[in-house]
C-alpha cells in the first residue's frame, strides 16, 4: 500500500525559502503524476503544482513565480520549495498522488501533512 | 473565493439523508470529472468519489454523486457519526488553468 510522508521545516521565516521534500513507499514514483496541495489554519484547499516523474511540471499561476516542484526517482522523492514566503504561506502542506485517466485527474492517497509557519 | 461554490455548513441527524452541492461554471464542472474528499478533522483529506461517481475501494455506496450542467452534488444516505467532516469537491479549470477546490462545506451529524 503506497503511503506518502512529508519532511520539512516547521518554522521558515519571512522572505526565505521553504523546501518540503515527500517521500513515497510502498510503490515506485515513476509513472505517476505528483502534487502538492496546501491548507492555511481552518481554512480550504489549494492546488500548488503538479510534476510527472519526468520532471515536467505544471504550477498554480497564483503561486508560479515563486514555486518549483522537482522529483528524484532514485530516492522515490519529490520536493516542493516555495520563495519569498510570508504570513499567508503559513498553512499544512500535503503531497499527493495524482491518479489521471484520459486527462481527468483526481488525488490519492495524500501524506499526513506538515505545518509549515512563516513568522519571525 | 473559490470558483466552486459549496454550502459552508450542513447538519443532519444519524440515519438521515443529506446533500451537498458544488457549483460551478462550463469551464470547470461542466466539461470535466468532479472528485470528492472527506477530511476528518485533525486529518488529511481523503478521495471519497472520482471520476464523477467512482468510489475507491473502502468506500461505501451510501456516498453517491449526481451532475448536472455546472453543478455536482453528493449524496450521503443513512448518516453515521463517523461521517462529521469537512466535504471537498475539485476538479480542473480550463480557464484558470489550474486546479480548483470548493471552500468546504462541515457536516455536523447531531
Amino acid at each position: 500500500q503506497m503511503q506518502l510522508q512529508e519532511s520539512g521545516p516547521g518554522l521558515v521565516r519571512p522572505l526565505e525559502t521553504v523546501s518540503l521534500t515527500c517521500t513515497v513507499s510502498g510503490d515506485s514514483i515513476s509513472s505517476y503524476y505528483w502534487s502538492w496541495i496546501r491548507q492555511p489554519p481552518g481554512k480550504g484547499l489549494e492546488w500548488i503544482g503538479f510534476i510527472y516523474y519526468t520532471g515536467s511540471a505544471n504550477y498554480n499561476p497564483s503561486l508560479k513565480s515563486r514555486v518549483s516542484i522537482s522529483i528524484d526517482t532514485s530516492k522515490n522523492q519529490f520536493s516542493l520549495k516555495l520563495r519569498s514566503v510570508t504570513a499567508a504561506d503559513t498553512a499544512v502542506y500535503y503531497c499527493a498522488r495524482v491518479l489521471v485517466y484520459f486527462g481527468q485527474n483526481w488525488f490519492a492517497p495524500w501524506g499526513q501533512g506538515t505545518l509549515v509557519t512563516v513568522s519571525s | 473565493q473559490s470558483v466552486l461554490t459549496q454550502p459552508p455548513s450542513m447538519s443532519a441527524a444519524p440515519g438521515q439523508n443529506v446533500t451537498i452541492s458544488c457549483s460551478g461554471s462550463s469551464s470547470n464542472i461542466e466539461n470535466n470529472f468532479v472528485s470528492w474528499y472527506q477530511q476528518v478533522p485533525g486529518s488529511a483529506p481523503k478521495l471519497l468519489i472520482y471520476d464523477n461517481n467512482n468510489r475507491p475501494s473502502g468506500i461505501p455506496d451510501r456516498f453517491s454523486v449526481s451532475k448536472s450542467g455546472t453543478s455536482v452534488t453528493l449524496a450521503i444516505t443513512g448518516l453515521r457519526t463517523g461521517d462529521e467532516a469537512d466535504y471537498y469537491c475539485g476538479t480542473w479549470d480550463d480557464s484558470l488553468g489550474t486546479w480548483v477546490f470548493g471552500e468546504g462545506t462541515k457536516l455536523t451529524v447531531l
